[in-house]
């Protein structure tokens, strides 16, 4: 079973601190990385992709890929409160020709004001 | 504007009942998946289709059922066999490979 492991948190953090969200992934093949952002009640919505190591930033968000290490993580700069949310990771196995993304379980953020 | 629509936003099942949740995109996206959330739970995949007129089991099919006549329509049956049916339900959609998926805003599905 292709698996991607996420700690559940909560992840609390200051206003205005870096928050590090991170991700294992068991595929050593996987090739596709995504992070997802999912308020409470709401759908997931894709903040991040990532293709290859190394980070890739989009604002206050980077993204960190280490496929040496399997390793996948997300870094929030100048946290806020409506960053507060559940933060879910998802990856491509390898051998997945049908577009299956295995998703880890996510993990809950709180920015306290 | 391009998106996927799920609808209704909340659905209530009487017993023995089949209920249809229903998921359009205009986005030309090739694949479509639904997925089932269980309160503090991650997403489980119940079905998905790559192309027109084909579709596979996720990891949690049974006692749901779906089609795909059309590129833009994915509609998941909720059938009577389905014990538990109260969840939050996700349509998604890509251009499949390894692109990313994109969600509609969901169905809550509950008992009556």
């Amino acid at each position: 079973q292709k698996e991607v492991e996420q700690n559940s948190g909560p992840l609390s953090v200051p206003e205005g601190a870096i928050a590090s969200l991170n991700c294992t992934y068991s595929d050593r093949g996987s090739q596709s990385f995504f992070w997802y952002r999912q308020y409470s009640g709401k759908s997931p919505e894709l903040i991040m992709s990532i293709y290859s190591n190394g980070d890739k930033e989009d604002g206050r968000f980077t993204a960190q890929l280490n496929k040496a290490s399997q390793y996948v993580s997300l870094l929030i700069r100048d946290s806020q409160p409506s960053d507060s949310a559940t933060y879910l990771c998802a990856a491509f196995p390898f051998t997945s020709n049908t577009g299956k993304l295995i998703f880890g379980q996510g993990t809950t953020l709180q920015v306290k004001p | 504007d391009g998106g996927i629509t799920q609808s209704p936003k909340y659905l209530f099942r009487k017993e023995g009942q089949n209920v249809t949740l229903s998921c359009e995109q205009n986005l030309n996206h090739d694949a479509m998946y639904w997925y089932r959330q269980d309160p503090g739970q991650g997403l489980r995949l119940i079905y998905y289709s790559q192309i027109v007129n084909d579709f596979q089991k996720g990891d949690i099919a049974e006692g749901y059922s779906v089609s795909r006549e059309k590129k833009e329509s994915f509609p998941l049956t909720v059938t009577s066999a389905q014990k538990n049916p109260t969840a939050f339900y996700l349509c998604a959609s890509s251009w499949g490979g390894n692109q990313p998926q994109h969600f509609g805003d969901g169905t809550r599905l509950s008992i009556l």
